[in-house]
C-alpha cells in the first residue's frame, strides 16, 4: 500500500480564497483523522471519522472550516474564507478502527495563506 | 481533558550516546501509546506502538516503556546516531478514540 496520501503537497493561496486539502486513507482504514500543525500550538486534532462519519469536530477553530468524507478511500478538508492564520501544515491520518490500532500518516499539506 | 507531555523539548548529544525521552499523560485510561519520529518538513512516521496491557515494545534500538498508572512513557535510544536526529513525539489514544500528541522532543546528534 502507498500509505496516506495528501494533495497537494503545498498551497500557497491568498486570503479570502477558497483551500480545498484532500486526503487517500490506507486501504482498508476505517479511521481517519485531521490534524494541524504549528510552531506554536504543536499538532492539534481537529476532526475525526469512524466509517466515514463524523465522530468529533470539537477541534475545527471555526465554522470556516468544514471537512466531508463521502466515501471510504477519500476525505476533504475546505477552508471558506482562508486566513493568514490558517497558514499551518495539516496532515492527515488513518486506522482501522478499534482503540488499540496503530496510526498511520501522511506527507502533509504545507498551507500558506498570504 | 487528556494532556500530553514531553521532556525536555529539545536534547543535543554526542553520537553514541545513550539517551531518554520522556513522555507523561494526565489520564491513565488510555488504550495505547504511539512513538513518532518526524523529519524537518515531512510527516510522522510511526516507531513503536504500546498498548495499555504492555510494559514495552522494542524496535532495533529503540526501547520503549510504559507506566500507565503513574502516567508515563520512555523512549531510550541506544547508541545514538546523526541519522538519529529528529523531533520526537508521543501520543496516546484515550477512551474517544482520539490521538492526542506531545509537544515533542527535538534531538540534535552531532558527530
Amino acid at each position: 500500500d502507498a500509505g496516506v496520501i495528501q494533495s497537494p503537497r503545498h498551497e500557497v493561496t491568498e486570503m479570502g480564497q477558497e483551500v480545498t486539502l484532500r486526503c487517500k486513507p490506507i486501504s482498508g482504514h476505517n479511521s481517519l483523522f485531521w490534524y494541524r500543525q504549528t510552531m506554536m500550538r504543536g499538532l492539534e486534532l481537529l476532526i475525526y471519522f469512524n466509517n466515514n462519519v463524523p465522530i468529533d469536530d470539537s477541534g475545527m477553530p471555526e465554522d470556516r472550516f468544514s471537512a466531508k468524507m463521502p466515501n471510504a478511500s477519500f476525505s476533504t478538508l475546505k477552508i471558506q474564507p482562508s486566513e493568514p492564520r490558517d497558514s499551518a501544515v495539516y496532515f492527515c491520518a488513518s486506522s482501522l478502527l478499534g482503540f488499540g490500532t496503530e496510526a498511520f500518516f501522511g506527507q502533509g499539506t504545507r498551507l500558506t495563506v498570504v | 481533558k487528556q494532556e500530553v507531555t514531553q521532556i525536555p523539548a529539545a536534547l543535543s548529544v554526542p553520537e553514541g550516546e545513550n539517551l531518554v525521552l520522556n513522555c507523561s499523560f494526565t489520564d491513565s485510561a488510555i488504550y495505547n501509546l504511539q512513538w513518532f519520529r518526524q523529519d524537518p518538513g515531512k510527516g510522522l512516521t510511526s516507531l513503536l506502538l504500546i498498548q495499555s496491557s504492555q510494559r514495552e515494545q522494542t524496535s532495533g534500538r529503540l526501547n520503549a516503556s510504559l507506566d500507565k498508572s503513574s502516567g508515563r512513557s520512555t523512549l531510550y535510544i541506544a547508541a545514538s546516531q546523526s541519522g538519529d536526529s529528529a523531533t520526537y513525539l508521543c501520543a496516546v489514544r484515550s477512551d474517544t478514540d482520539k490521538l492526542i500528541f506531545g509537544t515533542g522532543t527535538r534531538l540534535q546528534v552531532f558527530p
